[in-house]
Parts: C-alpha cells; structure tokens; sequence
C-alpha cells in the first residue's frame, strides 16, 4: 500500500523558515517524480512544486520560485520542501503527492498525481 | 501560456442525475488532462488520467472524454458519495489545477 507521511508543518512567523519532509513507502520511490501541492483554507488546489524521479528537473510556481527549494533523498525514500522567507499567504495545507511516472510535464508540473498523503499544515502569522 | 476554465463552479444535483463538468483549454493539450476528486476533509483522489482512462478502483459510472481544448467529466448517476469538489488538471501550464466544482445537493 503506497502510503505518504507529511511532517514539519507548524505555525511560524512571517519571514521565517521551515522544512517540510514526506516518508514514502509502499512503491518503489525513484520510480516516480514527486510534487507539493498546497489549498488554503476553504480555496482550491495549488501546486507548489515537482522534482523528478533523479532530481534532474525540477519545478516552481511563481509564487514561491526563490523561496522554496525542492529536494529528495531517493536512499531514504524522502521528499523535502525548504520554505524561507514565509508569507502569510503561504498558509495552507500542504500535501506530499506521487506523480504517476518518473518524469514531470513541462517545468516538471504534475502528469498525473494517483496518491497523496493526509498533508501537514502551514500556518505562517505572528 | 495556455489558459484552462473549469465550469461550473457549483453545481446543484441529485441523485441519480446525470452530471458533466467541462474543462476547456485556450490551446490544444492533445489528451493531457487529469480529474481529481476532494471530499470535505480528505486528500484528493486521482478519477480519470489522459482524459478517459479510469484507475483501478474508480466506479464505473465516471468518465472523461475530450481531446484538443475541450473536455468533460462526467458522472453518468449521481451517488450519494459522489457530493464532492472536483478538479482538472494539465500539465502545460502553470497553474495546471482548475477552480474546481463543487456537486452539491
């Protein structure tokens, strides 16, 4: 069973930093590119971010290019999402989700995303 | 940039209704758009891939069709379970999500 464990979400200050991390099982991780995708309370989904299955593309929204580092540790079956700079518009939920092929699409957006974990919320205030 | 509109936003439906909710494109994707469902609550959960292929698992009564700009998600009688907010997505442009549709009762 593909199962995808979000952790390292809090409350933080705007302008401060934070990591979040996503335990993979259940699949064979460097098989699959992997995506953040992020709703704010009561809006709609917003992907943040992809990486594909050997880091050799990776992508950003707009609004968090240059704040937010992507990364992965296919030995420890990890994804990682480095936040600085926090704005109180990145408060949401985010979740950690399972591309359905190794490679993204164009700028590495999701093809198709077939699991996602529960999600680990974000909530940037002072 | 390739532009995507998802309508409705809300659609009010019953049981047993026949439902279609449309995604269009301002340029050609060829088959590249994915249905997501998102109950209250919940992750969301992957219907249709490459416009109208179904992962295993998913009922029946969903299909997708399309190709080029134009397509639909359509649930062919509304169950119960089915009162949800569901999303398109592409992957050549970002945003790649639409606003989603909230079925509603």
């Amino acid at each position: 069973e593909v199962q995808l464990v979000e952790s390292g979400g809090g409350l933080v200050q705007p302008g401060r930093s934070l990591r979040l991390s996503c335990a993979a099982s259940g699949f064979i991780f460097d098989n699959s590119a992997m995506h953040w995708v992020r709703q704010a309370p009561g809006k709609g989904l917003e992907w943040v971010s992809g990486i594909s299955w050997n880091s050799g593309s990776i992508g950003y929204a707009d609004s968090v290019r240059g704040r937010f580092t992507i990364s992965r540790d296919n030995a420890r079956n990890s994804l990682y999402l480095q936040m600085n700079s926090l704005r109180a518009e990145d408060t949401a939920l985010y979740y950690c989700a399972k591309n359905m092929s190794p490679y993204c699409g164009g700028d590495c957006r999701p093809n198709a995303v077939d699991h996602w974990g529960q999600g680990t919320l974000v909530t940037v205030s002072s | 940039d390739i532009q995507m509109t998802q309508s409705p936003a809300s659609l009010p439906a019953s049981v047993g209704d026949r439902v279609t909710i449309t995604c269009r494109t301002s340029h050609s994707i060829n088959t590249y758009i994915n249905w997501y469902q998102q109950k209250p609550g919940k992750a969301p959960k992957l219907l249709v891939y490459s416009a109208s292929n179904l992962p295993s698992g998913v009922p029946s009564r969903f299909s997708g069709s399309g190709f080029g700009t134009d397509f639909n998600l359509t649930i062919s009688s509304l169950q119960r379970e089915d009162f949800a907010t569901y999303y398109c997505q592409q992957s050549y442009s970002t945003p790649p999500f639409g606003q989603g549709t909230k079925v509603e009762i």
